[in-house]
């Protein structure tokens, strides 16, 4: 089935350790968003991919980054993460914007 | 600007009742509207979808959602709850056009509780 993955579902780092999220779709679909969802709140779009056009949110830290190298991937870089970094992150791709967003499972990031 | 009310932070039914979850939005001409289900742990699940056409769309596990232009709502039903139905349930809105293309506005969820 054509889906979005995200790897690692849980991750655990320490305070100011870069970490890495990982997004993959197999939808062959032209958006990939990353999305910041803390407990009980909806999700806060980060940034956006629109092809290799990068779109950045503009309240998103610096602290956060994004790097698509092909199609079929997105990564999530955190430089140096807070103890408010803590978060489900969702990865969703859509086929054009404007379009339906399809989501992924999410990656529980916890900041020791 | 736009945004998203649900005036519904938590919703308890029993098993077998019937279920109704309030949406209200704010958008300067017809948005692109949706709902979506998040089960604890889990990323979202498109749950249906209005874009154009009939305003009564028929979701997946037997969820319905009535837009009405009038009332600026687009509330979401179900005849019959299930217990697989305990979930957190999210309202949200696409922007048409402009430069805000493609982003969601998201509601800040129901939390539905199933009583057996």
């Amino acid at each position: 089935d054509a889906m979005v993955i995200q790897n690692p579902r849980y991750q655990v780092t320490q305070f100011g350790k870069p970490v890495t999220l990982s997004c993959s779709q197999t939808l062959n679909h032209n958006v990939m968003y990353w999305y910041q969802q803390k407990s009980s709140q909806a999700p806060k779009l980060l940034f956006h991919y629109y092809d290799k056009d990068f779109n950045n949110e503009a309240d998103t830290p610096d602290n956060f980054q994004s790097r698509r190298p092909n199609t079929s991937f997105c990564f999530l870089d955190i430089r140096s993460p807070g103890l408010g970094d803590a978060a489900m992150y969702l990865c969703a791709t859509s086929r054009d914007r404007g379009e339906t967003q399809y989501f992924g499972p999410g990656t529980r990031l916890l900041v020791l | 600007a736009q945004s998203v009310t649900q005036p519904d932070i938590h919703i308890t039914v029993s098993e077998g009742a019937s279920l109704e979850l309030r949406c209200n939005y704010s958008y300067g001409a017809t948005p692109y509207l949706f709902w979506y289900v998040q089960s604890p742990g889990q990323g979202l699940q498109l749950l249906l979808k209005y874009f154009s056409g009939d305003t009564l769309v028929q979701g997946i596990k037997g969820f319905e959602a009535e837009f009405k232009r009038s009332q600026s709502s687009f509330n979401l039903r179900k005849p019959s709850v299930h217990w697989s139905d305990a979930a957190e349930y999210f309202c949200a809105v696409g922007a048409r056009g402009g430069s805000t293309l493609g982003r969601l506005y998201f509601g800040r969820g129901t939390q539905l509780t199933v009583w057996p």
